[in-house]
């Protein structure tokens, strides 16, 4: 069965401090993990795509990055406005899209 | 270009009550997805649609069933609402060919 596991579970950060969120995952077979940004009571909103080992993908603060076993969404300099849950997923096919419970960041000016 | 949307934004219901909820794809897209959302989890796969088919489903209930029309456009019906369906209702939109989903703004549902 495919997890998703997530941490840390709340972040609270300082304006202009970086850090980075962890996903780590079981699946038989990735055919994607994704990352999605949700503002409360909202739809998630598309952030990344990534398909195989040692791809990284960027925007804006936050750059993404993924291995075998997990992927980790890095926020640099982080503004008030970045505070959002952050929710990652993956695809290996048995289900569309597997979610983890998220991290909820609060960025702090 | 239009992103996906979704109707209503807000619905009460009482138990028992039958509910059916409405999604149109983003533009170009083919593939309609459903997810249930409770407060402070993931959203969870409930189905996806292509080709008016349902090609996939997760672990929901007969109750939950929906359909695609031909301009790709989705429902999503569920029947005999218990409180536990009280839920964000996201509905997602692809191309079959492709991974990524994008998501509508979300049915939040309260069942009392």
């Amino acid at each position: 069965e495919d997890q998703v596991t997530q941490s840390p579970e709340a972040l609270r950060l300082q304006e202009g401090e970086s850090s980075s969120l962890n996903c780590s995952y079981t699946v038989s077979g990735l055919r994607g993990l994704f990352w999605y940004r949700q503002d409360p009571g909202k739809g998630p909103e598309f952030l990344f795509t990534l398909y195989s080992a040692g791809e990284e993908k960027e925007k804006e603060r936050l750059k993404a990055t993924l291995t075998k076993k997990e992927s980790f969404l890095h926020i640099t300099a982080p503004k008030p406005e970045d505070s959002a849950t952050y929710l990652c997923a993956v695809n290996s096919g048995n289900t569309p899209l597997v979610f983890g419970k998220g991290t909820r960041l609060s960025v702090i000016a | 270009d239009a992103g996906v949307t979704q109707s209503p934004t807000h619905l009460i219901k009482t138990r028992g009550q039958q509910v059916t909820l409405r999604c149109s794809p983003k533009s170009g897209h083919d593939t309609v997805s459903w997810y249930q959302q409770a407060l402070g989890q993931g959203p969870q796969f409930i189905f996806q649609y292509y080709e008016e088919e349902e090609r996939q489903r997760g672990n929901f209930p007969d109750r939950f069933s929906g359909h695609q029309f031909p301009n790709y456009s989705s429902e999503l019906n569920v029947n005999a609402l218990l409180l536990g369906d009280s839920a964000l209702y996201l509905c997602a939109s692809s191309l079959v060919s492709e991974e990524t989903q994008y998501f509508g703004p979300g049915t939040r549902l309260l069942v009392l």
